[in-house]
């Protein structure tokens, strides 16, 4: 089973609507982040966590909002969502080394 | 300015030959820097991290200049296998990572 999964992985959705992506690890990690992905622009930090009582935005938080309900879980949220966060989206976790684990990433499209 | 910066590419090399990727980081603070791998529609992976001395992953090898805020990634005897996206990714004040837009390496029969 892979470590680090993500939910969904497709989903198409409409401007307005509320979504939410689902992170789940089972690495026993405490550090987890949150990316989006755009051609052309590589990964960009949406929110970190580096325990259940630590959040942190990252470089394009506006939109977004997260939810660290336990070591293992990071949930991303798109309140209302609009067609330019059409992206792809990864979960990553860290432990004690640098290496990031990213899960297989959600592709949203917002129509 | 960009953070992190990298060859645009595309890279188009036949089997066996060598290939350099070049990453320019504008933190002069930044303390840890690597090499990722993404393949088409997948999660990137850590190839390998780059130490000041430089070092070798068997094909790979990283080095860092950090006078000049450079680092690269020679691949020699590239293999139809390593055909992906390579990241330059360089550690944010050892918060969190930056990470370059990637050069995409297409290695031909």
């Amino acid at each position: 089973d892979a470590d680090v999964t993500q939910t969904p992985r497709n989903r198409i959705t409409k401007t307005g609507k509320r979504i939410m992506l689902e992170c789940s690890q089972t690495k026993g990690h405490d550090r987890m982040y949150w990316y989006r992905q755009d051609p052309g622009l590589g990964l960009r930090l949406i929110y970190y966590s580096f325990d259940v009582k630590d959040i942190n935005k990252g470089e394009i938080s506006d939109g977004y909002s997260v939810s660290r309900q336990a070591q293992a879980k990071f949930s991303l949220s798109l309140e209302s969502a609009i067609p330019n966060q059409t992206a792809l989206y990864f979960c990553a976790t860290r432990g004690d080394s640098y290496e990031q684990y990213f899960g297989p990433g959600t592709r949203l499209t917002v129509t | 300015r960009k953070e992190v910066e990298q060859d645009p590419g595309p890279f188009n090399v036949p089997e066996g030959a060598t290939v350099a990727f070049n990453c320019t980081y504008s933190n002069s603070a930044s303390q840890s820097f690597f090499w990722y791998r993404q393949d088409c529609r997948k999660e990137p992976k850590l190839l390998m991290s780059v130490y000041s001395s430089g070092n070798e992953d068997g094909r790979f090898t990283a080095q860092l200049n950090r006078a000049s805020q450079y680092i690269s990634l020679l691949i020699r005897d590239s293999k139809l296998s390593d055909s992906a996206t390579y990241l330059c990714v360089v550690d944010n004040y050892g918060q969190n990572f930056v990470f370059g837009p990637g050069t995409r390496l297409s290695v031909l029969p």
